[in-house]
C-alpha cells in the first residue's frame, strides 16, 4: 500500500459546486495531516492543516478520521480560481518526514 | 519582502555537467529542504537540513550533494551521477528543527532539463 494515495482525478465541476477530496495514508503513527495547494508548473502553497477536530477556513473544510486513516477536504461553492492540484501531506511517514500524495487535480468550469 | 528564492528558474544542462541551483530565505527559518517533482508524482525528499553545517539524505540521495554554510543558503548540486535529472525542483523551508506539526514554504522552484 503507498503511503499517502488520492484519487488522481480529474475533477471536473460547475462553478458553485460543492466537491470532495479524499486522501489515505497507511502510516497510523502519523501526526500531522496538511492540505496543499499546486498550480500548474508552479509551487506547492499551503492550503490548510488538518486537526484532529477537523477545521474550516472559509470554503474549505478538511476532517481527518485516524481510526480509517483518511483525511479529506471539502470545497463549496466551487470557484473558477479553485482549479488547481490538491496535494495531501502527512507527516510520520516511514523515515519520519512529510510524504505527498500524487495530488487530486480539479478543474472548475463556468 | 520575506520568502524563499530559487535561481535560476530555468536551466539545461548538458550530460556529464554537474549544475548547482540556488536557494535562499529571509525568513530566519533553521531547517531548509529540496524535493524532486516529476510529471504526475509527488515530491520526493532529496536532502534536508534542521541547522548550519548538517544536513541529512532524504529519499533520493544518490547523484545530489548540499551544503549548509550560511542559515539563509542550501544549495543543491546535481552531479553527473544523477541518471535521471530532468524535473521540477522545489526547495522549502519551515521554521522548527524538527518536523512534527511545522509547516513547509516552498520557493518557485527551478526546472532543470538535460540535453
Amino acid at each position: 500500500r503507498k503511503e499517502v494515495e488520492q484519487d488522481p482525478g480529474p475533477f471536473n465541476v460547475p462553478e458553485g459546486a460543492t466537491v470532495a477530496f479524499n486522501c489515505t495514508y497507511s502510516n497510523s503513527a502519523s501526526q500531522s495531516f496538511f492540505w496543499y495547494r499546486q498550480d500548474c508548473r508552479k509551487e506547492p502553497k499551503l492550503l490548510m492543516s488538518v486537526y484532529s477536530s477537523g477545521n474550516e477556513d472559509g470554503r474549505f473544510t478538511a476532517q481527518l478520521n485516524r481510526a480509517s486513516q483518511y483525511i479529506s477536504l471539502l470545497i463549496r461553492d466551487s470557484k473558477l480560481s479553485d482549479s488547481a492540484t490538491y496535494l495531501c501531506v502527512v507527516y510520520g511517514g516511514s523515515q519520519g518526514n512529510l510524504i505527498f500524495g500524487k495530488g487530486t487535480k480539479l478543474s472548475v468550469k463556468p | 519582502d520575506g520568502g524563499i528564492t530559487q535561481s535560476p528558474k530555468y536551466l539545461f544542462r548538458k550530460e556529464g555537467q554537474n549544475v548547482t541551483l540556488s536557494c535562499e530565505q529571509n525568513l530566519n527559518h533553521d531547517a531548509m529542504y529540496w524535493y524532486r517533482q516529476d510529471p504526475g508524482q509527488g515530491l520526493r525528499l532529496i536532502y534536508y537540513s534542521q541547522i548550519v553545517n548538517d544536513f541529512q539524505k532524504g529519499d533520493i540521495a544518490e547523484g545530489y550533494s548540499v551544503s549548509r554554510e550560511k542559515k539563509e543558503s542550501f544549495p543543491l548540486t546535481v552531479t553527473s551521477a544523477q541518471k535521471n535529472p530532468t524535473a521540477f525542483y522545489l526547495c522549502a523551508s519551515s521554521a522548527q528543527r524538527d518536523w512534527e506539526g511545522d509547516t513547509q514554504y516552498f520557493g518557485p522552484g527551478t526546472r532543470l532539463t538535460v540535453l
